[in-house]
């Protein structure tokens, strides 16, 4: 069964700092990973994906992620912050290809960024 | 907004009452699916429509829930005899499957339900 870790529940850093929120999954067979935002009282946002491919991933906003296959991470990074960012983030993973494949989410990390 | 659409956004509700929310998903998505959100928790996944079956259902789902989707379109979500464990955020994705590989969820801005 696939499972996701997030680790740091909260992580305060004052704008313009780089940040680096944490993710471990757990699977079985070949999975496609994501990160999404979600804004307070909205749903959710998709950030980046990993598929396949180069382990590097940019998305919108400024975040990349790095897919690391031996450590089974999935760490989203951005080098300076913006008071904007200040979010929940959610890590999830995928598994399979075609039919229904089900995602899992992390418990997410709550970004604070200070002014 | 060509987006996934969700009503109400918000419904305070007394124990014991049936609630119902609707989903209305992007217009060319053949799938679609409902989460459950808590407090502190990341969402999780209750059922999913491709068209109009319902092919999966989770554990979470009690016989208090019920989920349709009649015409492959939009799609409702009643809780008949609702209790306060019920309080949560009830996001909806849609998605267009086109046989193997990723088929990206598109979430809704959900429905934060609180139950007096």
């Amino acid at each position: 069964a696939q499972s996701v870790t997030q680790l740091d529940s909260q992580v305060p850093v004052f704008e313009e700092a780089p940040v680096e929120l944490r993710c471990n999954y757990s699977s079985s067979v070949s999975v496609y990973l994501f990160w999404y935002v979600q804004y307070p009282n909205q749903g959710l946002q998709l950030l980046l994906k990993y598929l396949s491919g180069s382990t590097l991933v940019k998305g919108i906003n400024g975040f990349e992620a790095e897919f690391n296959k031996s450590q089974t991470s999935f760490h989203l990074r951005k080098p300076s912050v913006h008071i904007s960012d200040t979010a929940e983030y959610f890590c999830a993973v995928s598994e399979g290809s075609g039919g229904y494949q089900k995602v899992t989410f992390g418990t997410g990390t709550k970004l604070q960024v200070i002014p | 907004d060509t987006g996934v659409s969700q009503d109400p956004r918000h419904k305070i509700t007394k124990r014991g009452q049936n609630v119902t929310f609707r989903c209305d998903p992007i217009s060319e998505h053949n799938r679609l699916y409902w989460y459950r959100q808590t407090l502190g928790q990341g969402p999780e996944f209750l059922t999913y429509f491709q068209n109009e079956a319902q092919l999966e259902k989770s554990r979470l789902l009690s016989d208090r829930f019920s989920a349709e989707r009649p015409k492959g379109s939009f799609s409702t979500l009643e809780i008949q005899r609702t209790e306060q464990g019920d309080s949560a955020m009830y996001l909806c994705a849609s998605s267009l499957e086109r046989g193997r590989g990723l088929h990206e969820q598109f979430f809704g801005p959900g429905t934060r339900l609180t139950v007096l």
